[in-house]
C-alpha cells in the first residue's frame, strides 16, 4: 500500500483564507519530505521541502510543519489566492539497503484545493 | 531554470503496438526517472536511472523498460501496450542545488491512450 497518504482528497476554500493540506507517511525512518504542486496541464512543480530535524519550515506564503511523533505533515498556505488552486502532493525520500536513494520520492495520492473568489 | 521536456504530450496507440516515450533534460543531471500517474493513485516510480547505462525498477516496472544511451535523454518503452497501461507519464531530473534538497523537476507529461 502507499506509505505517504493524504486525509482529504479535495479542500475547498475561499480566497484570502489560509489552506491546510494534510498527508500522513508511514515509515518513521523517513528523514526528508517534499511538497508539489501540480497545475491542470503540467506537471509538479517544488513548493518546499523539509528534513527530519526540523519541525517547521516556511517559504513564501507556504509553511510545512512536521510531526515525526504521528508522522504527519502538513503544508500551510496563507491568504490562499485563485491561482493556488491546483492538486498538491506530499512525497518522502526513498532509502535503499544500502542508504543510497538516488532521489527517489514515494508520492501520496494528492489533494485538489479549489480557492473560490 | 531546468528544463525536462518530454516529447510527445498526447499519443493513441493501440493493443500490442510498441510505444516509445522519449524525455530530454538540459541540466547535465545524472540521475532521471519515470513515474506513471492515475487518479487517486498519486505518482508511482516506474523506472529510474542512475547514471548512463544505468537503470534499476522502480514499484510498478513490469510492461515497461527503459533505455538511457546519453545522459540527457531517457527513455520509456511499452513493448506491446496493454489497455492498463493508459496513463499519465511524467519524467523528472533531479536537481541537488547547494542546500542538498533532493528536489526533482518534472516535465509536463506525456498522456497515453491505448484502444
Amino acid at each position: 500500500g502507499e506509505s505517504v497518504g493524504l486525509h482529504l482528497p479535495t479542500l475547498s476554500v475561499q480566497e484570502g483564507d489560509n489552506s491546510i493540506i494534510n498527508c500522513a507517511y508511514s515509515n518513521s525512518a523517513s528523514d526528508y519530505f517534499i511538497w508539489y504542486k501540480q497545475e491542470s496541464g503540467k506537471g509538479p512543480q517544488f513548493i518546499i521541502d523539509i528534513r527530519s530535524n526540523m519541525d517547521k519550515r516556511q517559504g513564501q506564503r507556504v509553511t510545512v510543519l512536521l510531526n515525526k511523533t504521528v508522522k504527519h505533515l502538513s503544508l500551510q498556505i496563507a491568504a490562499t489566492q485563485p491561482g493556488d488552486s491546483a492538486v498538491y502532493f506530499c512525497a518522502e525520500k526513498v532509502q535503499n539497503a544500502g542508504g543510497t536513494s538516488y532521489g527517489k520520492l514515494t508520492f501520496g495520492q494528492g489533494t485538489i484545493l479549489t480557492v473560490h473568489p | 531554470d531546468v528544463k525536462v521536456t518530454q516529447s510527445s504530450r498526447y499519443l493513441v496507440k493501440r493493443t500490442g503496438e510498441k510505444v516509445f516515450l522519449e524525455c530530454v533534460q538540459d541540466m547535465d543531471h545524472e540521475n532521471m526517472f519515470w513515474y506513471r500517474q492515475d487518479p487517486g493513485l498519486g505518482l508511482r516510480l516506474i523506472y529510474f536511472s542512475y547514471d548512463v547505462k544505468m537503470k534499476e525498477k522502480g514499484d510498478i516496472p513490469e510492461g515497461y523498460s527503459v533505455s538511457r544511451e546519453k545522459k540527457e535523454r531517457f527513455s520509456l518503452i511499452l513493448e506491446s501496450a496493454s489497455t492498463n497501461q493508459t496513463s499519465m507519464y511524467l519524467c523528472a531530473s533531479r536537481y541537488r542545488p547547494a542546500s542538498g534538497a533532493n528536489v526533482l523537476t518534472f516535465g509536463a507529461g506525456s498522456r497515453l491512450t491505448v484502444l
